[in-house]
């Protein structure tokens, strides 16, 4: 059992719309990262907290917007996606920031983007 | 940026054969690790390398850090069906952040 949960599984949301993933985990860990995954490229790391402070902003675009509002739970809320953000998007946590390279990763959300 | 190069982008095998996967970079890294990924699951960590030269094994999975900081592979032996998936190599770059490489999809026909 992975330790990190993410819901949904699988999002299907049009361009206009508003929607929320969620990530939880029960490892006591103190930091949480964002990933996108989209077929045939690298993982992307997004976001990571720490202490539920944003320690981290990839360059990603504004209708991503993360919520940190403890060490256990991370939020992604997006807004006004485009097809192109249409990918896996995996959370996953470690004791702290500098132990990245002990990652645990959640099962992620897959996103449609119509 | 820094980046790593994985190699092959995928592999069909028989059951039972041997398999070997490279992750190469142009920057020199301290640490290597490889990754799976099954099928709607995130990726978990199989084998995390932090000193040149070492070679390290988990059950037929082996691994080693290449003596240059700038390369490293995953070898699988006799592998089963249960080894189907997906393979990442991955590295801690600038301000510890996860790089990863593309992944190498391994495919094994019974």
């Amino acid at each position: 059992e992975t330790g990190v949960t993410q819901t949904p599984r699988h999002l299907v949301m049009g361009m206009t719309n508003k929607k929320s993933l969620k990530c939880e985990q029960h490892l006591g860990h103190n930091a949480m990262y964002w990933y996108k995954q989209s077929a045939k490229k690298p993982l992307e790391l997004m976001f990571v907290y720490s202490l539920e402070e944003r320690v981290e902003n990839n360059s990603v675009p504004s209708r991503f917007s993360p919520e940190c509002p403890n060490s256990s739970h991370l939020f992604l809320h997006l807004h006004t996606l485009q097809p192109e953000d249409s990918a896996l998007y995996l959370c996953a946590s470690s004791q702290d920031p500098a132990a990245a390279d002990t990652q645990y990763f959640g099962p992620g959300t897959r996103l449609t983007v119509l | 940026g820094q980046q790593l190069n994985q190699s092959p982008q995928s592999m069909f095998i028989q059951e039972g054969e041997d398999v070997s996967m490279n992750c190469t970079s142009s920057s020199i890294f301290n640490t290597w690790l490889w990754y799976k990924q099954d099928p709607g699951e995130g990726p978990v960590l199989l084998i995390a390398l932090y000193k040149a030269g070492e070679l390290t094994s988990n059950g037929r999975l082996t691994a080693q850090f290449g003596i240059t900081r700038k390369d490293s592979f995953l070898n699988i032996s006799a592998s089963i069906p249960s080894d189907v998936g997906i393979y990442f190599c991955a590295s801690l770059g600038g301000a510890q952040k996860l790089v990863f490489g593309q992944g190498t999809r391994l495919t094994i026909n019974p």
